[in-house]
């Protein structure tokens, strides 16, 4: 299975913009990247996912490599509602894969 | 409003005894998965049904069992087989596998 590789822990200001980072180095050609966040004693939610292609929604931006052995996820203006578990996943349409949640980066905001 | 949701929020057993978390989901969703989460880890996957009256084992089947007998309903029952049933619960749900999730508030379970 291809994996992915993120820092543990980011800390970002309040009103700035993050960049968080994902690796994944082993990714196929069909291998989607999907983006969840999981805030303290919740369930995880789906902020963003692309495929080559830098994306847009109203939650995040995500910016994949040329060679899409990395991507970015972008939150414009961090809030203190965005501190929560970032978890970067690799997922195979083709195949059906599952979800498969690594550790994640936690990303704690500060005033 | 369209959803996911897991009973009750919170959850005590005593050792020995099985005990089933309920999930339903209103989203017209094919495909259902339960997941553990302990304290500071990922998830991982326990069980997922692709359709109704079909289910497969996950990466931590053992000590579990699940049916699909209702489109919107996944119930999970931990056995006393499971060793280490105290965890978080999550209960998710997608349009069809390999689609993005959609994700309950989660079932905390503690077993005294």
């Amino acid at each position: 299975d291809a994996k992915t590789t993120q820092p543990n822990s980011m800390e970002s200001n309040e009103e700035e913009p993050v960049h968080l980072p994902c690796n994944h180095s082993t990714i196929s050609g069909t291998d989607y990247i999907h983006w969840y966040r999981q805030l303290p004693s919740q369930g995880p939610e789906y902020v963003i996912h692309g495929l080559t292609s830098n994306v847009n929604n109203r939650m995040a931006s995500l910016a994949i490599a040329e060679d899409r052995k990395s991507s970015t996820l972008i939150l414009h203006r961090a809030t203190l509602r965005d501190a929560a578990v970032y978890y970067c996943i690799l997922l195979n349409n083709n195949a059906g894969n599952m979800l498969t949640f690594g550790g994640g980066t936690r990303l704690m905001v500060k005033p | 409003d369209g959803g996911i949701t897991q009973s009750p929020k919170y959850l005590f057993r005593k050792e020995g005894q099985n005990v089933t978390l309920s999930c339903e989901q209103n989203l017209n969703h094919d495909a259902m998965y339960w997941y553990r989460q302990d304290p500071g880890q990922g998830l991982r996957l326990i069980y997922y049904s692709q359709i109704v009256n079909d289910f497969q084992k996950g990466d931590i089947a053992e000590g579990y069992s699940v049916s699909r007998e209702k489109k919107e309903s996944f119930p999970l029952t931990v056995t006393s087989a499971q060793k280490n049933p105290t965890a978080f619960y999550l209960c998710a749900s997608s349009i069809s596998i390999g689609k993005h999730q959609f994700f309950g508030p989660g079932t905390r379970l503690t077993v005294l």
